[in-house]
């Protein structure tokens, strides 16, 4: 099955820098890669998705990479706020069986340092 | 639209002891799933469903069992409570059988087994 590794598991940056964090899928035959942002005590939210057609894709300060080959993506964060301090997911979908299956990495849990 | 509702928010059973965790969703999704989140290992998927009568197991199912008979809800039985599923339980749906969709979750339950 998929298997989708995250890093790093925690990241500390101070307001204003730029945050990354980078995941590796296994299965070539993924083809959607959702990030979650899940706040304590909250429910995960989708921020940024993107498909097996795209390079690159951009939501003001998020934008999310994806390199087929690599097997790998990453979400970039620009003009880091205190209120993106969270928890974030990224997954790999893929079709198993003619329907679709979600791998969730790990976590990144990011500190924004006023 | 309230999305995706689940029941209850808290629940702390004995070992041994049975429960529902009920999961309902007014957006006329048809693929639901069960997710627990343990600290560390991510979103792991228990069951999903991609349209009522229509249920599969997904990564860590032991100990759990599901059924469909609406597309409305989907709830999750423990059969016999044990330890190690104390956790946070998530529900979540997608249109479209899950294709290339994002995951709505519900706010979770978090269950306590003693």
């Amino acid at each position: 099955g998929e298997n989708v590794e995250q890093h790093p598991s925690t990241l500390s940056v101070q307001e204003g820098d730029s945050a990354v964090i980078k995941c590796t899928y296994s299965d070539s035959a993924s083809n959607y890669f959702p990030w979650y942002k899940q706040e304590l005590g909250k429910r995960p939210q989708l921020i940024i998705d993107i498909r097996s057609n795209v390079g690159e894709k951009k939501d003001q300060r998020i934008a999310v990479t994806l390199n087929k080959t690599a097997k790998h993506f990453s979400l970039h964060i620009t003009e880091t706020q205190p209120e993106d301090s969270a928890v974030y997911f990224c997954a790999a979908s893929a079709t198993s069986g003619g329907y679709q299956k979600v791998t969730f990495g790990t976590g990144t849990k990011l500190q924004v340092i006023p | 639209n309230a999305g995706v509702t689940q029941t209850p928010k808290f629940q702390v059973l004995k070992t041994g002891q049975s429960m529902t965790l009920q999961c309902a969703q007014d957006m006329n999704h048809e693929y639901m799933s069960w997710y627990r989140q343990d600290p560390g290992m991510g979103l792991r998927l228990i069951h999903y469903s991609v349209g009522a009568g229509i249920t599969d197991q997904g990564e860590v199912p032991n100990g759990y069992n599901v059924s469909r008979s609406t597309t409305e809800d989907f709830p999750l039985r423990l059969l016999s409570a044990a330890p190690s599923q104390t956790s946070v339980y998530f529900c979540a749906s997608s249109g479209g059988q899950g294709f290339n969709s994002p995951l709505h979750f519900g706010n979770g339950t978090r269950l306590t087994v003693t």
